[in-house]
């Protein structure tokens, strides 16, 4: 039982490039959130699914798309990577939206240069 | 304002003190999470609450819903109770829920 995984744990980009964080949840949860923590900043909400094959804006989503998979899979991807967008990134999952326990993977620590 | 404020944003204390951080918010909540973030960046989930008072081990979280407070307690205070603790709210916003997250307070506990 692994819990919420993410791959990969460190990635440096160049300003322009793409690329894609996975997540991955074996609890059989419902709902899926990706989340950025910067300095001094509390989490915020970059994209949220409620359920297999919905997916919402959250507080910060320019810049960013997400997909749903599959009930297990939540992918957030980066289509032109800016310098704004180095962050810690982090995937979260629960049975329940926003009123149940989340369950966090171990970060992604991106840097655009 | 942020909807949800954290006193203090750092606290230091000597070994077995009793610790107390506090959460404040602005507006009408449905749950109260308090998490916790170890020095190498895992987050954990302690409590969610909406009302009353939970205890986990040394740690005990209470929430006084009409002041729209909460505190985190850790009793007998210990190193490996360094991190950053970070209060969350669920918040309704016109038939919307979502989460607002504090800034967290840096608990440094000194041997």
């Amino acid at each position: 039982n692994a819990g919420v995984t993410q791959t990969p744990k460190f990635q440096v980009l160049k300003t322009g490039q793409s690329m894609t964080l996975q997540c991955a949840q074996d609890m059989n949860h419902n709902s899926m959130y990706w989340y950025r923590q910067d300095p001094g900043m509390g989490l915020r909400l970059i994209y949220y699914s409620a359920s297999e094959g919905t997916t919402d804006k959250g507080e910060v989503p320019n810049g960013y798309n997400v997909s749903r998979l599959n009930k297990r899979e939540f992918s957030l991807r980066l289509e032109s990577a800016a310098p704004s967008q180095t962050s810690v990134y982090f995937c979260a999952s629960s049975t329940g939206l926003y009123t149940d326990t989340q369950y966090f993977g171990p970060g992604t620590r991106l840097t655009v240069l | 304002k942020n909807e949800v404020e954290q006193s203090p944003q750092n606290l230091t204390a000597q070994e077995g003190e009793f610790i107390t951080i506090n959460c404040s918010y602005s507006v009408g909540i449905s749950a109260l999470h308090w998490l916790q973030q170890h020095p190498g960046g895992g987050i954990v989930s302690l409590f969610m609450l909406s009302s009353g008072k939970k205890k986990h081990g040394r740690l005990i979280a209470t929430i006084n819903i009409q002041e729209k407070h909460s505190s985190l307690h850790i009793t007998a205070s210990h190193p490996r109770d360094s991190a950053v603790y970070i209060c969350a709210a669920s918040i309704s916003n016109f038939g919307n829920e979502k989460l607002t997250f504090g800034t967290g307070t840096r608990l440094t506990i000194i041997p």
